[in-house]
């Protein structure tokens, strides 16, 4: 069965560093988004992307963050200047469709 | 802004029993109810979805029922099983995005 996959599972950075965190969302899908899972904490939705542009975004995704397709297969997620709180798990998903979302099991990022 | 609650926050309960699981929500104009598993460490799997339009979802032993009048949704386990344990997270869907509640830690004993 076709899955949302993430690499890398696990990413430390120092803080004020960039990080990429990768997404290859389900082959026939249309819509993809990013969310982020504070330890201990509520998932929280981060960015919406359709048609190669930004359906929707938090207050959360703020200058810091970006997305890209740059190609066919993968979405990304770029931090420019990590923070200490920027340290979570990060989910991406997609979806054809209907509204049923799938999600990738996550990159954990450690910013120190 | 939608506040999504889940109660419990964590059930304990012996292999065998059926079991319910909460769910509300504070805007009713939502478009879907998705409910989760988690398995500690690891990424969402996606159990059960509801449209706005429907009033409940089967799949297995699990039924999803959704009152966007009430601003509720239940998620029943019929015959929990040990393999039953994780945390099961309901999620309401409003334009893009979907809004998270806490999640159940469900454990179901031997």
């Amino acid at each position: 069965e076709p899955e949302v996959t993430q690499t890398p599972s696990h990413q430390v950075t120092q803080m004020g560093q960039e990080v990429i965190l990768r997404c290859v969302p389900i082959s026939n899908h249309l819509y993809f988004y990013w969310y982020r899972q504070i330890l201990g904490q509520k998932v929280e939705f981060l960015v919406s992307f359709y048609n190669n542009e930004i359906s929707e975004k938090s207050e959360i995704f703020d200058d810091q963050f970006s997305v890209e397709r740059p190609d066919g297969s993968n979405f990304t997620l770029k931090i420019r200047s990590t923070k200490l709180e920027d340290s979570a798990m990060y989910f991406c998903a997609s979806r054809k469709d209907s509204y049923e979302q799938y999600f990738g099991p996550g990159t954990r990022l450690t910013v120190t | 802004k939608q506040e999504v609650t889940q109660i419990p926050a964590a059930l304990s309960v012996p292999e065998g029993e059926n079991l319910v699981l909460n769910c509300s929500f504070t805007d009713s104009a939502i478009y879907n109810l998705q409910w989760f598993r988690q398995d500690p460490g690891k990424g969402l799997t996606s159990l059960l979805l509801i449209q706005s339009s429907q009033r409940e979802q089967t799949s297995g032993r699990l039924n999803a029922s959704l009152d966007k009048s009430s601003g509720r949704s239940t998620l029943y386990i019929a015959a929990s099983q040990p393999g039953d344990s994780a945390t099961y997270l309901c999620a309401s869907g409003s334009g893009s995005r979907l809004t998270f509640g806490e999640g159940t830690q469900l454990t179901v004993n031997p």
